[in-house]
């Protein structure tokens, strides 16, 4: 019972330099989101994936940028990182299935600073 | 405006009740949810309640909903130590696109 799976769970980069982050989920999930926390403030939306070959912008897109490599994966990619980018990322799925609305389930989340 | 609000902190002791506010702003949001998140782990789903109840109860987790003032709360009865966390409000909005509260973190003394 993986659920969703994040990894890496710690990273540190320097300004400039470019990373992805993996996400992948075993629960059949047609959507999948990312999410960046950070301190005193809720989850914001990055991008989101409403099903196999579709991206869609969230509320803080700029500087990201995402791919649906598959319905199980969906990564999520830094190409020039700044310390404003320092954060915890959260990945999530759910089943959007026939437009019911179920809860979206979290993996542990990526702890990415930026010097 | 757009923010969904919750108080930052609750302190309770043992065996108390614990009830955590949440003001949503989007009538139309047809679920509401309550995460749990402990400290470096992920967003646990607790419970969550759709907009044309008034009122779910789950073991310990008591679920309010008051559409009219767009206000929701979560009691936790008998609240114990493992409780300490932070509780997420979250409203969904259109496409299950979910906007969360700034989170209360929930202190349970012994």
């Amino acid at each position: 019972n993986a659920g969703v799976t994040q990894t890496p769970k710690f990273q540190v980069l320097k300004t400039g330099q470019s990373m992805t982050l993996q996400c992948a989920q075993d629960m059949n999930h047609n959507s999948m989101y990312w999410y960046r926390q950070d301190p005193g403030m809720g989850l914001r939306l990055i991008y989101y994936s409403a099903s196999e070959g579709t991206t869609d912008k969230g509320e803080v897109p700029n500087g990201y940028n995402v791919s649906r490599l598959n319905k199980r994966e969906f990564s999520l990619r830094l190409e020039s990182a700044a310390p404003s980018q320092t954060s915890v990322y959260f990945c999530a799925s759910s089943d959007q299935t026939g437009g019911s609305n179920q809860p979206q389930h979290f993996g542990d989340g990526t702890r990415l600073s930026i010097l | 405006g757009e923010d969904v609000e919750q108080s930052l902190f609750l302190s309770v002791r043992e065996g108390d009740s614990s009830v955590i506010n949440c003001t949503y702003t989007d009538s139309s949001s047809t679920y509401l949810y309550w995460y749990k998140q402990e400290p470096g782990a992920g967003l646990q789903l607790l419970t969550y309640i759709f907009s044309n109840m008034d009122m779910k109860q789950d073991q310990r987790l008591t679920v309010l909903l008051n559409k009219k003032d767009k206000h929701l709360s979560l009691r936790i009865a008998d609240t114990q130590t493992g409780d300490s966390a932070i509780y997420f409000c979250a409203e969904s909005r259109s496409f299950q696109k979910l906007v969360f509260g700034t989170g209360t973190r929930l202190l349970v003394s012994p």
